[in-house]
């Protein structure tokens, strides 16, 4: 059964440092989106991604982030400069369909930021 | 802003009895709405979703949900809970007119089984 995966399942940094966190998505799917969730929290919406361009960001998605599909399979997450409150699990997810379609979630890399 | 509402952050339920799992999202026009379920250390399965069609939606493992309109509620129920289901249960809406597709997430809900 295809999945999302995700590299590397835990990342931990020092503030100020630039993280990278990989995602495949699954291959037919078009959409793809990045979400996190801070422990305790609720999940949180950050960007959806479609024909290679940001299709919407949360305010949370500063400039610090960006994403980028760089070759025909991955998806990757860019946090520039790591800051204490980064410190979360982040979820890729992939869809065939925008609204409405089911997102696959891959299992999150969780990044510790120190 | 569009929000979803679960009520209960931790439920226990013991084998064999009714699960049920509160979910009401605020907006005036109903969204698609999606239970996912997470199970520790993966990431976030689809359980079910509504998107419009039937007010009764049937999941996996048993699961099914009833869109209420006039409760703005969707409600996740299981006859008979298994050890199997405990994990944490999440409600999601999408906007009907949002073009890119995001989920936005209630707080979640701990589902403990007890034997």
């Amino acid at each position: 059964e295809p999945e999302v995966t995700q590299t590397p399942s835990h990342q931990v940094t020092q503030m100020g440092q630039e993280v990278i966190l990989r995602c495949v998505p699954i291959s037919n799917h078009l959409y793809f989106y990045w979400y996190r969730q801070i422990l305790g929290q609720k999940v949180e919406f950050l960007v959806s991604f479609y024909n290679n361009e940001i299709s919407e960001k949360s305010e949370i998605f500063d400039d610090q982030f960006s994403v980028e599909r760089p070759d025909g399979s991955n998806f990757t997450l860019k946090i520039r400069s790591t800051k204490l409150e980064d410190s979360a699990m982040y979820f890729c997810a992939s869809s065939e369909a925008s609204v409405g379609g089911e997102q696959f979630f891959g299992p999150g890399t969780r990044l510790t930021v120190l | 802003a569009q929000s979803v509402t679960q009520l209960g952050s931790h439920v226990s339920v013991s084998e064999g009895a009714l699960v049920l799992l509160r979910c009401n999202y605020s907006s005036s026009v109903p969204p698609y709405l999606f239970w996912y379920v997470q199970y520790p250390n993966q990431g976030l399965q689809l359980l079910l979703k509504y998107t419009s069609a039937a007010t009764l939606v049937k999941g996996i493992n048993g699961f099914e949900a009833e869109f209420k309109k006039s409760e703005t509620s969707f409600h996740l129920t299981k006859p008979s809970a298994h050890m199997s289901d405990a994990a944490e249960y999440f409600c999601a809406v999408t906007p009907i007119y949002n073009q890119g597709g995001k989920l936005i997430f209630g707080q979640g809900t701990e589902l403990s089984v007890k034997p």
